[in-house]
């Protein structure tokens, strides 16, 4: 059974950078046709894509947050991390990974359980 | 822009059925997928695609489409059922978006 857990930092100051690692386990990153992908969820909001990585290490991101984001896998470590730069307490939010099927359809599953993480001084 | 327009709030008698939907242009090309999310959980897909239940969600989840607007039907809802419920679907670029999400609550 594919399971993804996320691990990082649940406090970051504002203007710093916000890391974070997905491990993947039960299976393969490196399998066929999925993307990895990072969604956040501000408390009490909805939810927001932030971006997805295929096992090559082709990435696309929401273009409202791109200048700020960078995906990467590791297919070794069988992980694939997120940073976002110069964060501020609008990035305040519960970040998910989760396998993403955006080939020849747009779904994802499984989700992690996800992470808080505050910006604070 | 794109958008994907959701109900805040939806109440349905315990065992009845209920219709939740989702509006947007992008839903005139893409399929919407459907989340189940309750109080401090994560997201479970529910539904995908034309009309997919991914294993161990049960019969009563369906979805459908016509022209702008995608459904999730749950016939016979159940106490468990109450959650918040979000689509998905993908932008005028292809990117992936989410509905603002609506809360079902199960009488």
């Amino acid at each position: 059974q594919l399971q993804l857990q996320e691990s990082g930092p649940g406090l970051v100051k504002p203007s710093e950078t916000l890391s974070l690692t997905c491990t993947v386990s039960g299976g393969s990153i490196s399998s066929s046709s999925y993307y990895w992908g990072w969604i956040r969820q501000p408390p009490g909001k909805g939810l927001e894509w932030i971006g997805s990585i295929y096992y090559s290490g082709s990435t696309y991101y929401n273009p409202s947050l791109k200048s700020r984001v960078t995906i990467s896998v590791d297919t070794s470590k069988n992980q694939f991390s997120l940073k976002l730069s110069s964060v501020t307490a609008a990035d305040t939010a519960v970040y998910y990974c989760a396998r993403h099927e955006k080939v020849r359809d747009n779904w994802f599953d499984p989700w992690g359980q996800g992470t808080l993480v505050t910006v604070s001084s | 822009s794109s958008e994907l327009t959701q109900d805040p709030a939806v109440s349905v008698a315990l065992g009845q059925t209920v219709r939740i939907t989702c509006q947007g242009d992008s839903l005139r090309s893409y399929y919407a997928s459907w989340y189940q999310q309750k109080p401090g959980q994560a997201p479970v897909l529910v539904i995908y695609g034309k009309n997919n239940r991914p294993s161990g969600i049960p019969d009563r989840f369906s979805g459908s489409s016509s022209g702008n607007t995608a459904s999730l039907t749950i016939t016979g809802a159940q106490a468990e059922d109450e959650a918040d419920y979000y689509c998905n679907s993908r932008d005028s670029s292809g990117n992936p978006l989410f509905g603002g999400g609506t809360k079902l609550t199960v009488l």
